[in-house]
């Protein structure tokens, strides 16, 4: 029933390691993003895809490397992980590129680097 | 200046109170607005979209003054479950981006 989902919840790692975080969305929707929340709650975008293809990457150091295998996934690698990576990443997702549509969001993934 | 700005808050109000949150944003050529509503520890999900008109779902209203380039949400006859982070949103037409503010805290007291 999730309509957008993420794994893993949480993710604890040191410094200088390479994750992964993954995303599903089951809405049919053609467009997807990758968000951070820091500390102070600010949400940011990182990516945005359509249909599989990259539209935004909002200078995001090039450690983090997005994959749309298909336009119902799109997972978020993160290389040489730094401490100032530890935030939540929200996955989301919209039925178009279009600015007035709604954008669901995954429940996140807590990534803290020690 | 940050593109979408927000009070950030903490607003403590009794429940029954009516509450006003504002929000303003910079790029003119804003296309789109929103507040989504952000509960602790979860994801932002969409309160509702903001018209030129103005519009109201239930007890909640929001409005838009593109001259001003100012958004606002007002929630009357507060309830304990209003309690959340409420995050002034823009769409600029760049490829699905959303813009959020700082977000707004809002606790209701009973």
């Amino acid at each position: 029933d999730t309509a957008v989902s993420q794994t893993p919840k949480y993710l604890v790692t040191q410094m200088g390691n390479d994750k992964s975080i993954k995303c599903e969305q089951n809405l049919g929707h053609d467009t997807m993003y990758w968000y951070k929340q820091d500390s102070k709650k600010f949400l940011k975008i990182m990516f945005s895809y359509n249909n599989k293809e990259l539209i935004i990457n909002e200078t995001v150091p090039n450690r983090f490397s997005p994959k749309s295998p298909d336009k119902a996934h799109l997972n978020l690698h993160i290389n040489s992980l730094e401490l100032g990576d530890s935030a939540v990443y929200f996955c989301a997702s919209s039925q178009d590129l279009a600015g007035h549509n709604e954008q669901f969001f995954g429940p996140g993934t807590r990534l803290t680097v020690l | 200046r940050k593109e979408v700005e927000q009070d950030p808050g903490p607003f403590n109000v009794p429940e029954g109170a009516t509450v006003a949150f504002n929000c303003t944003y910079s790029n003119s050529a804003s296309q789109s607005f929103f507040w989504y509503r952000q509960d602790c520890r979860k994801e932002p999900k969409l309160l509702m979209s903001v018209y030129s008109s103005g519009n109201e779902d239930g007890r909640f209203t929001a409005q838009l003054n593109r001259a001003s380039q100012y958004i606002s949400l007002l929630i009357r006859d507060s309830k304990l479950s209003d309690s959340a982070t409420y995050l002034c949103v823009v769409n600029n037409n760049q490829g699905g981006k959303l813009i959020f503010g700082q977000g707004t805290e809002l606790s209701v007291k009973p």
